[in-house]
């Protein structure tokens, strides 16, 4: 299975908004709306931000919000801060003839500048 | 809140068998809605699933490492553990543990996570 497709970076300034891109498949985002979302700082685990393609986590700022369309998923920081500035994974539940497991994107650097 | 620990060794000679354990605590293991995760990130890589376990025994498995690795359970200890075998230096990477089942199809709780280095 390849992993989810995130654009390797991106940037904004305060105040700004971003969106971050995740592309899957038939066989992930697009047939499941179990799509997470994951910021990680370096040497520090990651830390759910998004789950079911557009819910909040506990504890987490209305700043962040999740969407999906077809095999597409979307994440959204606005009113960009400084400490927004980390990395973001995310996640879809998959399916094969295999079995069920979950696939990560490769990660989008997010920079504040 | 639930915290998950990683144990195990930091050093693993190639051709030879990664042994980790995860001690969750402050929350039962056997939370009927739960599942418990393995998934690790090499240096400089993005996250990868390895594999999950249910208390009931039941296992999902990465289907490019499923015929290296498995998952097991102890509901006494508390514990879930990860056995990768014949690893490689392709297997370095940050283990971490993680709690699925709460937010569904998402891993709200992790481990600090641990490094296990593969070199002879």
């Amino acid at each position: 299975q390849s992993a989810l497709t995130q654009p390797a970076s991106v940037s904004g300034s305060p105040g700004q908004s971003i969106t971050i891109s995740c592309t899957g498949t038939s066989s992930d985002i697009g047939s499941y709306n179990l799509v997470s979302w994951y910021q990680k700082d370096p040497d520090k685990a990651p830390k759910l931000m998004i789950y079911e393609g557009g819910k909040r986590a506990s504890g987490v700022s209305n700043r962040f919000s999740g969407s999906k369309s077809g095999n597409t998923a979307s994440l959204t920081i606005s009113g960009l801060q400084a400490e927004d500035e980390a990395d973001y994974y995310c996640c879809s539940f998959a399916t094969s003839r295999i079995g069920a497991f979950w696939v990560f994107g490769g990660g989008t650097k997010l920079t504040v500048l | 809140q639930v915290q998950l620990q990683e144990s195990g060794p930091g050093l693993v000679k190639p051709s030879q068998t990664l042994s980790l354990s995860c001690t969750v605590s402050a929350g039962s293991i056997s939370r009927g809605t739960d599942y418990w995760n393995w998934i690790r990130q090499p240096a400089g890589k993005g996250l990868e699933w390895i594999g999950r376990i249910y208390t009931s025994g039941s296992t999902d498995y990465n289907p490019s490492l499923k015929s290296r690795v498995t998952i097991s359970v102890d509901t006494s200890k508390n514990q879930f553990s990860l056995r990768l075998t014949s690893v490689t230096a392709a297997d370095t990477a940050v283990y971490y543990c993680a709690r699925g089942g709460a937010a569904p199809g998402a891993f709200d709780y992790w481990g600090q996570g641990t490094l296990v280095t593969v070199s002879s």
